[in-house]
């Protein structure tokens, strides 16, 4: 099974903060990369899939970036509504393993 | 508008049954298919289980091959899914969420999310 890792698991960071979180995949996955944001008591919400495409109503602030193993998700200006946790997952096979999260704090 | 809801979540003894199901509604299941992805409480996102639109395969996670079952159907703009979950265990308590496949294959994103059920495993 390929397993997911993020890091940090947790950030702190102030409004209009740039953060980047990373993904790393135990085996090449191409680009079948996807980004959520999750806040407490919510279902998750798409950001990003294939690595760098933006889900349509995601803020252009988001981006994603990589291919093969390595993965980043950037926030370019952090604002308030961001404080939130983060998933990235895999899509290459046909379970779709997540990362742990990073979870994304007010400094 | 693409619309997703679970239910069916409860309290349920080691060893017990349980099926949840989810009502959706603004895509034709054919087309796009369904997953479940279980969250434990304050854990991360597992997928469980998904089933194909197109021909109706299903897939399982390792942790619930064998002792779940996925199935779903549905006409155009509506769409049914269940889970039947048996011989359940304490570390399958998690809120269950389905969820939609951005492009229709079962290796995929999810674009739409229900609100979750919980289902509790414990005596």
């Amino acid at each position: 099974d390929i397993q997911m890792t993020q890091s940090p698991s947790t950030l702190s960071a102030s409004v209009g903060d740039r953060v980047t979180i990373t993904c790393r995949a135990s085996q090449s996955i191409s680009r079948w990369l996807a980004w959520y944001q999750q806040k407490p008591g919510k279902a998750p919400k798409l950001l990003i899939h294939q690595a760098s495409n933006l889900q349509s109503g995601v803020p252009s602030r988001f981006s994603g970036s990589g291919s093969g193993t390595e993965f980043i998700l950037t926030i370019s200006s952090l604002q308030p509504d961001d404080f939130a946790t983060y998933y990235c997952q895999q899509y290459d096979g046909y379970s779709g393993t997540f990362g742990q999260g990073t979870k994304v704090e007010i400094k | 508008e693409v619309h997703l809801l679970e239910s069916g979540g409860d309290l349920v003894q080691p060893g017990g049954s349980l099926r949840l199901s989810c009502a959706g509604s603004g895509f034709t299941f054919s087309n796009y298919g369904m997953s479940w992805v279980r969250q434990a409480p304050g854990k991360g996102l597992e997928w469980v289980s998904g089933i194909s639109g197109s021909d109706g395969s299903t897939y399982y996670a390792d942790s619930v091959k064998g002792r779940f079952t996925i199935s779903g159907d549905g006409s155009k703009n509506t769409v049914t899914l269940y889970l039947q979950m048996n011989r359940l265990r304490a570390e399958d308590t998690a809120v269950y969420y389905c969820a939609k496949p951005l492009m229709g294959s079962i290796s995929d994103a999810f674009d739409y999310w229900g609100q979750g059920t919980l289902v509790t495993v414990s005596s």
